[in-house]
């Protein structure tokens, strides 16, 4: 069975500081895709990456960062010079197939960036 | 566009009582899902949906029906609400994913359902 781990559960940091959300996965396929969506105070949730297994390397978006490392099962997410518009749920998730049809997440943590 | 939409917004029921949460999705997406968010515990599949006319079971099936007639629409059916069904739903819809560059992954913007 699949697994996701994200074991901060809130984090507070004062904007402009930079924040890193860690992600950890557990599966036995070799073939796996993992995501993460954003739940901003709203409710809607946001897709923001997705990463297959054998593309290990680390995307850059604007001020979002993602380190994949399959040697330490982890999908960390990073946001350089954080702000306020930041604060959301962010939900890192796992999935053995292409589409969204059959997601495994994590339990989320919750970011709150402080002006 | 209207993405994925779910209706209704909120809803509030009496034990025993059933109803259907809408789902429709103008992507033509292959894919759809369902999913309920509970404090604490992320989300988790309740059944999903390959094609008009297949579904299966996710992690969480036990009273919850689905059918898929068509691409667009993917309805969810509690059969006989119980206070453990209160919770925030969520539609997905996505198209194959695999191999395919301009994938789309959206959710719908929720239900809110409250039994009591």
């Amino acid at each position: 069975a699949q697994k996701v781990t994200q074991a901060q559960t809130e984090i507070s940091v004062v904007e402009k500081e930079d924040v890193t959300l860690d992600c950890v996965y557990e599966t036995r396929d070799t073939t796996y895709y993992l995501f993460w969506y954003k739940q901003p105070p709203s409710g809607e949730l946001v897709f923001l990456i997705r990463r297959n297994s054998f593309d290990e390397q680390n995307e850059i978006s604007g001020r979002y960062s993602w380190n994949f490392q399959k040697s330490t099962s982890s999908f960390n997410f990073t946001i350089t010079a954080s702000q306020v518009v930041d604060s959301a749920v962010y939900f890192c998730a796992l999935s053995l197939t292409g589409g969204a049809q059959k997601l495994v997440f994590g339990q989320g943590t919750r970011l709150t960036i402080n002006p | 566009n209207a993405g994925v939409t779910q209706t209704p917004k909120f809803q509030v029921l009496k034990t025993g009582q059933s109803m259907t949460l809408q789902c429709a999705q103008d992507m033509n997406h292959e894919y759809m899902s369902w999913y309920r968010q509970d404090p604490g515990m992320g989300l988790r599949l309740i059944h999903y949906s390959v094609g008009a006319g297949i579904t299966d079971q996710g992690e969480v099936p036990n009273g919850y029906n689905v059918s898929r007639s068509t691409t667009e629409d993917f309805p969810l059916r509690l059969l006989s609400a119980a206070p453990s069904q209160t919770s925030v739903y969520f539609c997905a819809s996505s198209n194959a994913g695999t191999g395919v560059i301009n994938y789309g992954y959206t959710f719908g913007s929720g239900t809110r359902l409250t039994v009591v």
